[in-house]
């Protein structure tokens, strides 16, 4: 079964510019959930989407959205980028949305896609 | 959701076991403990998690002591490939909705 794949794998983009990154979930999972990484924060909790509903967010600006479509592919949008948004952005796709299931919850992470602002 | 606390970093030898702690004392009694673990320019990963009882699979072995304050994570022989950071997240299902909150982490090196 293939991974989560995510794409682009790197990105460069200036300042104000916006940004879409995609992510496809393990065939059959129908939760995708969207983490930043910096150096500073470390991983941090974007969003999570089940059946193209946001069932929940991080503590992140407007700037940061993103939707899931009915094959569960899922892609997260970034406006008016700023510098302090250069990042790994990781998703990772579960059977179900955290919480249906404890004891077997799992979550796939992806390779990331690494953004610079410049 | 549940503070822990981990080690920075720890080293061991190729081949030795290695025993990675975490301290969760404010852990709630229906979190399940999760270790992920994350190599050198990758995703996470998940390895192993449990609730009250110690947990085997085929990486590791997860050792959660009585009052569930805190867990013990056990690679039984270390490789260079398990060189990377070691996270443990208490899964809170009744805060934050069950999401991974992930702390530093330990980062473990391994010696050939």
């Amino acid at each position: 079964k293939a991974g989560v794949t995510q794409t682009p794998r790197y990105l460069i983009k200036t300042r104000g510019q916006q940004v879409t990154l995609s992510c496809s979930p393990i065939s059959g999972h129908r939760s995708v959930s969207w983490y930043q990484q910096t150096p500073g924060q470390g991983l941090q909790f974007l969003f999570e989407y089940f059946s193209e509903t946001q069932r929940n967010k991080g503590n992140f600006p407007g700037r940061f959205s993103g939707r899931q479509f009915s094959n569960s592919r899922s892609e997260m949008n970034v406006s008016t980028l700023e510098l302090g948004d250069s990042a790994l952005y990781l998703c990772a796709s579960s059977l179900y949305f955290a919480g249906a299931n404890p004891s077997t919850d799992t979550q796939y992470f992806g390779p990331g896609t690494r953004l610079t602002v410049l | 959701d549940a503070k822990t606390t981990q080690p920075n970093s720890m080293e061991s030898n190729e081949e030795e076991p290695v025993h990675l702690p975490c301290n969760h004392s404010t852990i709630s009694g229906t979190d399940y403990i999760h270790w992920y673990r994350q190599l050198p320019s990758q995703g996470p990963e998940y390895v192993i998690h449990g609730l009250t009882s110690n947990v085997n699979n085929r990486m590791a072995s997860l050792a959660i002591a009585e009052d569930r304050k805190s867990s013990t994570l056990i690679l039984h022989r270390a490789t260079l490939r398990d060189a990377a950071v070691y996270y443990c997240i208490p899964q809170n299902y009744g805060g934050s909705q069950g999401n991974l909150i992930f702390g530093k982490g330990t980062k473990l090196s391994v010696k050939p």
